[in-house]
This record gives structure tokens, sequence and C-alpha cells, in this order.
């Protein structure tokens, strides 16, 4: 079984510009949620999808926003980049229904490094 | 958001040796998950517990969910230099601040 897919695994970007990173969760996941890994914070949710919806947000400004699309996979933007925002975004899959939707099992991909410069 | 405490930040010990780490919250958790996170890859679920004062093993790991739902900790028996990463604990989709271990052979 596939695990999760994370596009692309690094990238360069320029204060002010904006970004989209994509997952593709495990088969049959349902639920995709997002986090920022930095040194500093350690893992910080940012949002969790289900069936297209947004169903449970984080503490990050508007400028951080995600989407689901129809077959599970999701993506999340991020706009007017910040020095700041320098980071691994997360994202992790899980079924997201019955047991699963409140005990958190998530299963990660291997991230998106994104440096801004 | 949710806070979550992991304690020691950091470990260096000698192969052989147990481990024991532990993670507090300002809130109430239904479940208390713990993950490990090698370098270049993203966290991978170890153990989890589902009700308060379970104690759950998987292998040489032990997890215990504390009685007031707040607090859990992880032990690791006999370390071997394969389980150097950050260990974190997590309550939905909160997670600690991660413990660091090192294991020296």
């Amino acid at each position: 079984k596939a695990g999760v897919t994370q596009t692309p695994r690094y990238l360069i970007k320029t204060r002010g510009q904006q970004v989209t990173l994509s997952c593709s969760p495990i088969s049959g996941h349902r639920s995709v949620s997002w986090y920022q890994q930095t040194p500093g914070q350690g893992l910080q949710f940012l949002f969790e999808y289900f069936s297209e919806t947004q169903r449970n947000k984080g503490n990050f400004p508007g400028r951080f926003s995600g989407r689901q699309f129809s077959n599970s996979r999701s993506e999340m933007n991020v706009s007017t980049l910040e020095l700041g925002d320098s980071a691994l975004y997360l994202c992790a899959s899980s079924l997201g229904q019955g047991r699963s939707r409140d005990t958190g099992e998530l299963f990660f991909g291997e991230g998106s490094r994104l440096t801004v410069l | 958001g949710q806070q979550l405490n992991q304690s020691p930040q950091s470990m260096f010990i000698q192969e052989g040796e147990d481990v024991s780490m532990n993670c507090t919250s300002s809130s109430i958790f239904n479940t208390w998950l713990w993950y490990k996170q090698e370098p270049g890859e993203g966290p991978v679920l170890l153990i989890a517990l589902y009700k308060a004062g379970e104690l759950t093993s998987n292998g040489r790991l032990t997890a215990q969910f504390g009685i007031t739902r707040k607090d859990s900790f992880l032990n690791i028996s006999a370390s071997i230099p394969s389980d150097v990463g950050i260990y974190f604990c997590a309550g939905q989709f909160y997670f600690g601040t991660g413990t660091s271990l090192t294991v020296i052979p």
C-alpha cells in the first residue's frame, strides 16, 4: 500500500511570493492534516480536511490556506511568504472516521522543505 | 492551540540503558499517541493509548495514559542504536515539543 506522498520535496522562494504544496494520502484515507515543523516551534498543527471540508484549524494566520479534492488529495497554500515561513511542512493522512476521527492515528509523508530567502 | 510539554528535551544514553520520557498537557485528551521521527522522514506512530490508566507495550516500548488524562509517559528498555531519533507525544493533532534521543554504542 503506497504511503503518503508530498510534492515537491524541496523548494526555495523569496519573500512576498506564494507557494502551493501537494499531498496525496494513503488510498482509502479521507482525512488530511497539515503541520509546520521548525526547530524552535516544533510540530505545529495547521488544519485538517475531511471530505473536502476544513474540519479543524490550528492557530495560523489567514496567509495559510488549504483545500481538499474529491479524491482526498490536498493542497496547502502560503501567500505573501515571510522569512519565518521557512520550515518543513508535513502532511498526514488518516481514515478520519470512526475511532480514528478522534484518536489522531496519523500517517505522515516525508515533508516539503520550504526555504524563504 | 493545545500546549503539550515534553521532557526531557534531549537524552544521551549508553546502548543497553533504559529510557523514560514524559508528556504533560494543560488540557484533557481522550487519546495519547507517541511518534518517532528520524532524520529526513515524517513521524511514525509507535503506540496509541485510548483509556485513562491504560498501559500498552510494543516490543521494547511501554507507554501509559495518565489517570488525569493530562499526561503520559514512554519507556524504552534496553536501548539500541536504531532507537536514535526524536520522540513526540501527541493528543489528536497537537504535538509535544519532542525528546531527542542519542544512543552511544
